[in-house]
Formats: structure tokens, sequence, C-alpha cells
């Protein structure tokens, strides 16, 4: 069964320093990877996603993630934290039938 | 602007009563999906919905029912309402089906219900 595990609830960083979450996945077949941002009180908004191709992505707002399958990692980074990147991200893998498994969700706090 | 509305915002109800959620998809899309997010969690798939049949749907009991309209708009029923039910309620909506078309998800900001 696929599933998606997002090592760390929480992320910690200061303004200007490299943003890492995590993200491993498990899937039986070629899997569609996805980052999702989500702001308070707000729906899911589409960061970046890796489908075929290229294994790294560029996504809005600066951030990319590396699709490595022999890690089975799809990790997001982004060079340089801003204040305004501080939200819950969320991982997520997209199955047969047209259904997303998310992570259980990372919160990035952005320190001044 | 992701043009995906959904109604109402927030909804207090208590256990056992039964619960009618809307969204109203992205002009041109003809799927609908809902998730479940519970508080701390990432979102869950309830079901999906395609040219107004179901198309698909995650571990949830059949209190949880769905229906979508010829203009594509749609709604979450959840009948006998228990405490856990207590999330917020995402609907995304699509044009098809299939990995293409849910590579292009738009989600709505969601329904936070409150059961007490």
């Amino acid at each position: 069964a696929q599933s998606v595990t997002q090592l760390g609830s929480h992320v910690s960083v200061s303004e200007g320093a490299l943003v890492l979450l995590r993200c491993n996945y498990s899937s039986s077949v070629p899997p569609y990877l996805f980052w999702y941002v989500q702001y308070p009180n707000q729906g899911l908004q589409l960061l970046l996603k890796y489908t075929t191709g290229a294994t790294l992505v560029k996504g809005i707002n600066g951030f990319e993630a590396e699709f490595k399958k022999s890690e089975t990692s799809f990790h997001l980074t982004k060079p340089s934290a801003h204040m305004s990147d501080a939200a819950e991200y969320f991982c997520a893998v997209l199955i047969a039938g047209g259904k997303l498994i998310f992570g259980q969700g990372t919160t990035l706090q952005v320190k001044p | 602007e992701t043009g995906v509305t959904q109604s109402p915002t927030h909804l207090i109800k208590t256990r056992g009563q039964q619960v009618t959620l809307r969204c109203s998809s992205q002009s041109g899309h003809n799927t609908v999906s809902w998730y479940q997010q519970a508080l701390g969690q990432g979102p869950q798939f309830i079901f999906q919905y395609y040219r107004e049949e179901e198309n698909g749907r995650g571990n949830f009991p059949p209190r949880f029912s769905g229906l979508q309209f010829p203009n594509y708009s749609s709604e979450l029923n959840v009948n006998a309402l228990e405490l856990d039910d207590s999330a917020l309620y995402l609907c995304a909506s699509s044009a098809g089906t299939g990995i293409w078309a849910n590579e292009k998800l738009f989600f709505g900001s969601g329904t936070q219900l409150s059961v007490l």
C-alpha cells in the first residue's frame, strides 16, 4: 500500500536560512509526488509536483524538490527562508483512482 | 485564485445530527473530490464524483455520502454525526479523471465542522 511519511512535524529556521522538509514515500508503482502548502484558515495550494522526466522540480515561491527513487524520497528545499513561508506543508502521492495520500504535515516556523 | 468555493466556512453541530456541506467547482471542472482533515493531520480522501457518479471512495462509513449536480457543484452529507467527525472538510475540483487530471487539483478553503 502506498504511504507518505514526513519526518519532523515541526521545523524551525531563521529567516534567510535553508529550508529542508523531508518526505519519504512507499509506492509499488512509479509515483506521482506533490508538495502542498496550507496557510492558516485556507485550503491547499500546490507548490510543485513530480510526474515523469527531470527529477529536480521547481515550484512556486522559490521552492524545489528532488525525486530520488533509490531513497524513495522527495524532500522539499528552499535556499533562503522568508517570513511568509511560515505555514503547514504536506507531501502527497497520487494513486490509482485519483486519490491523494497525504503525509501528516510539517509546520514550518520562520524566526526573524 | 482557485475558483473553488465552499459553504459554510464554519459549522457547529451536536452529536447525532446530520450536516450538508457544499462545494462549487472551478469553472470547466467536472470532477470533485472531498477530503477530511482532522486537527494536526493530513487530509484523508473521502470520495470522488465524476459526472454525477461516485468514482472512488476512501475508508469512510456509508453515513458519509455525496452528490454531484449537473452544474458539477457538489454536496457532502454526513449522518449521525460523531465527535470524531470534527474536522476541516476540503473540496477539490479537476477537469476529468485519471492521473493526468488529478495532477491539477484545485482546493477550496474548506468547511470547519465542530461536533459537540
